[in-house]
């Protein structure tokens, strides 16, 4: 399978801790996206990496949100101290370099935070 | 950006031809139109792009008028798999950030 690849596919974590997810984007994508989906609507976009670096990070929700991608490859969103608030599914999406944006969106990894 | 407006949701008979409109009254110069469906705990799935008149591909057509206000995806005949949620985004790379935003989709429900 050549898609994009979000591991893990479900997260059920405390209050409180620490979440990581991770994204394997099509190889030749050079652009990596993060977005969050609650339910019954659209993704809400969170950040945005053109090979390693982050060009876009204003969006994400708080402090505890971080996000890397250490060798333009692949990329880790991470969650300190999970609040409720935090469950969703977030979603992962990569894209050619080109001016009209493709975005090719993996399946993304639903957390719930108890 | 370009605010897309679409209708929040749509009903239709498997087989029948369904067009969903959206509207962006304020899209810039450069600006694509691209078009997602997304099914029930998965990632949206790009369906088409175009940037004026007229593109078809093997899923579905997208009509663009000459002034880009607005834009139409048809799917031709429906079937119960087409059920899903259609989003519209109207935007361009800009070259140091992107910032492609989702409405709230349109739902589409097909039926026997």
């Amino acid at each position: 399978d050549t898609g994009v690849s979000q591991d893990p596919r479900h997260k059920i974590t405390k209050r409180g801790q620490n979440v990581t997810f991770r994204c394997d984007p099509i190889s030749e994508h050079n652009r990596l996206y993060w977005y969050r989906q609650t339910l019954g609507q659209g993704p809400e976009f969170l950040t945005y990496f053109q090979n390693e670096a982050q060009l876009e990070k204003s969006r994400l929700l708080s402090d505890r949100f971080s996000a890397e991608r250490p060798k333009g490859s692949f990329s880790t969103l991470e969650i300190q101290r999970t609040e409720q608030g935090d469950s969703a599914m977030y979603l992962c999406a990569s894209s050619p370099d080109s001016l009209n944006e493709k975005l090719f969106f993996g399946s993304g990894t639903q957390l719930s935070v108890l | 950006l370009a605010k897309t407006t679409q209708p929040i949701s749509m009903d239709s008979y498997e087989g029948q031809e369904v067009n969903i409109t959206c509207s962006h009254n304020n899209i810039a110069t450069n600006d694509y139109i691209t078009w997602y469906q997304q099914f029930p705990s998965q990632g949206p799935r790009f369906i088409i792009q175009g940037y004026k008149t007229k593109v078809t591909n093997e899923v579905a057509s997208l009509f663009i008028p000459a002034d880009r206000k607005s834009s139409t995806l048809s799917l031709p005949r429906v079937s119960l798999s087409d059920t899903a949620v259609y989003y519209c985004l109207v935007g361009m790379y800009t070259g140091t950030a992107s910032k492609l935003t989702f409405g709230t989709g349109t739902r589409l429900q097909v039926t026997l």
